[in-house]
């Protein structure tokens, strides 16, 4: 298995809905990364978990909430989001600090 | 303040021809970087990455070129195939950081 799983595909939530997205490998990584995307706009790095810790919070604010429950499996619970939160959430695993194999990514509407 | 630019938002090139997508970087302390290819509705996918210690790394039809005094790399594809049109990002780290800064994208298109 050399994929990263994202679920759900795409994702509307109201302003005041709790949902979370979930993110899915098998390959033994020990770091797992969620990243942000806006249109026409490089990935920006949210959060970095290694060996299930969370290593890198790039100031994200505290309506996104990771969660790393085991090594295969990485959270980001969502709450009270904003409109501006729309955007592609990418996860990504890798070996080391090295080449990341990246999700497909959740389609998040905020509406 | 973008420390990995890629200047062209998109690129033309015919068939077979050479395509050649650039990126320039602020950071002397960025050592590994990587190119990442993007279709519409996937993830980045991993295309081929070379360390500062290098100055060109190959793979098949891809080649990347790094000139550190520069600041800039480049990613060469040869011959160019309509499969080929994604957009591409470039991506520069600090070792051991696990933190990738991306460039903003390039959108190659090969006319067939």
């Amino acid at each position: 298995d050399t994929e990263v799983t994202q679920t759900p595909k795409h994702l509307v939530m109201g302003m005041t809905n709790k949902k979370s997205l979930k993110c899915e490998q098998h390959m033994g990584h020990r770091a797992m990364y969620w990243y942000k995307q806006k249109a026409k706009k490089p990935p920006e790095l949210m959060f970095v978990y290694s060996y299930e810790k969370l290593s890198i919070n790039e100031s994200v604010p505290s309506r996104f909430s990771p969660e790393c429950p085991n090594s295969s499996l990485l959270n980001l619970h969502l709450h009270a989001l904003q409109p501006e939160d729309s955007a592609l959430y990418l996860c990504a695993s890798s070996q080391g600090a090295r080449r990341y194999t990246f999700g497909s990514g959740t389609r998040l509407t905020v509406v | 303040d973008q420390q990995v630019k890629q200047n062209s938002p998109s690129l033309s090139v015919q068939e077979g021809r050479i395509s050649i997508l650039n990126c320039d970087y602020t950071n002397s302390m960025f050592d590994y970087f990587l190119w990442y290819k993007k279709y519409p509705a996937e993830g980045p996918t991993f295309l081929i990455s070379i360390s500062s210690i290098k100055d060109k790394n190959e793979d098949g039809r891809f080649t990347v070129f790094l000139n550190k005094s520069a600041k800039h790399l480049s990613l060469h594809i040869v011959p160019s195939q309509p499969g080929d049109s994604a957009v591409y990002f470039c991506a520069a780290e600090i070792s051991g950081t696990y933190k990738y800064i991306f460039g903003t994208g390039t959108r190659l298109k090969v006319l067939a």
